[in-house]
C-alpha cells in the first residue's frame, strides 16, 4: 500500500530554533512535495524534489531516495513560520498521497 | 495572475440539498484536482482531471460529481448533501503530474446541518 508517513505530528520551538519535519514514504516514487498550511487554510507550495536537496531562503529541503525518506529543515526559526507542514508524493501516477500533516508552533 | 479561485469559501447546506463548487485557474494547466481535508486528516482526492472532458474518480468519490468542459474550470457538484460531506475542501491544477508544482484554491469551508 502506498503510504506516507510524517513526523513529529506536532511541534513546539522557541524563535530561533532550528527545525526538522521528517517525512517517510513506503515504496518508490516520482517526485515529493513539501506544503505550507496557514491558519485560515490556504496552502502553498513550498518544495518539489525528486533527488537531492532544494533550498529557498531559511527553508531546506532534502530527498533520500534509497532510504525513502524526506526531511524538511527551517533556519533561525519565526512565529510567521507556523503552520502545519504538508509532505505529498507521487507514487508514479497522476495522484498525490498526502501526510497528515506537522503542526509547527514557533514561541517568541 | 490570479491562480486558482474557488467559490464559495463558506456555504452551509441543510440535508439533502445539492450545490456546486466552482473552481478556475488561468494557468493553462491540464490536471486539476478536488480535495476534500477533515480534521486531522490528510487531504484525500475526490476528482481529477487531466485535460478538458476527461475525469476520474479519486479515492472519495461517492456523494460528488465533476466535470470538465474546458481547460480552466472544473466544478465539483454535491448531490444529496448529507453530514458526512462536511469538510474543506481544495480545487488545485498543475501542469503536469511527475515534477510539477502544485498550486491550491483558498479552500471551501462546507457544513451541512
Amino acid at each position: 500500500k502506498n503510504e506516507v508517513e510524517q513526523s513529529p505530528q506536532n511541534l513546539t520551538a522557541q524563535e530561533g530554533e532550528f527545525i526538522t519535519i521528517n517525512c517517510s514514504y513506503s515504496v518508490g516514487i516520482s517526485a515529493l512535495h513539501w506544503l505550507q498550511q496557514h491558519p485560515g487554510g490556504g496552502i502553498v507550495s513550498l518544495f518539489m524534489l525528486s533527488s537531492g536537496k532544494k533550498k529557498h531562503g531559511r527553508l531546506i529541503a532534502t530527498i533520500n531516495i534509497q532510504e525513502k525518506h524526506s526531511s524538511l529543515h527551517i533556519t533561525a526559526s519565526h512565529p510567521r513560520d507556523s503552520a502545519v507542514y504538508i509532505c505529498a508524493v507521487n507514487f508514479g501516477n497522476e495522484k498525490l498521497t498526502f501526510g497528515t500533516g506537522t503542526r509547527l508552533t514557533i514561541i517568541p | 495572475n490570479a491562480g486558482v479561485t474557488q467559490t464559495p469559501k463558506f456555504r452551509i447546506l441543510k440535508i439533502g440539498q445539492s450545490m456546486t463548487l466552482q473552481c478556475t485557474q488561468d494557468m493553462n494547466h491540464n490536471y486539476m484536482y478536488w480535495y476534500r481535508q477533515d480534521p486531522g486528516m490528510g487531504l484525500k482526492l475526490i476528482y481529477y482531471s487531466v485535460g478538458a472532458g476527461i475525469t476520474d474518480k479519486g479515492e472519495v468519490p461517492n456523494g460528488y460529481n465533476v466535470s470538465r468542459s474546458t481547460t480552466e474550470d472544473f466544478p465539483l457538484r454535491l448531490e444529496l448533501a448529507a453530514p458526512s460531506q462536511t469538510s474543506v475542501y481544495f480545487c488545485a491544477s498543475s501542469w503536469g503530474h511527475r515534477g510539477n508544482t502544485i498550486y491550491f484554491g483558498e479552500g471551501s469551508w462546507l457544513t451541512v446541518v
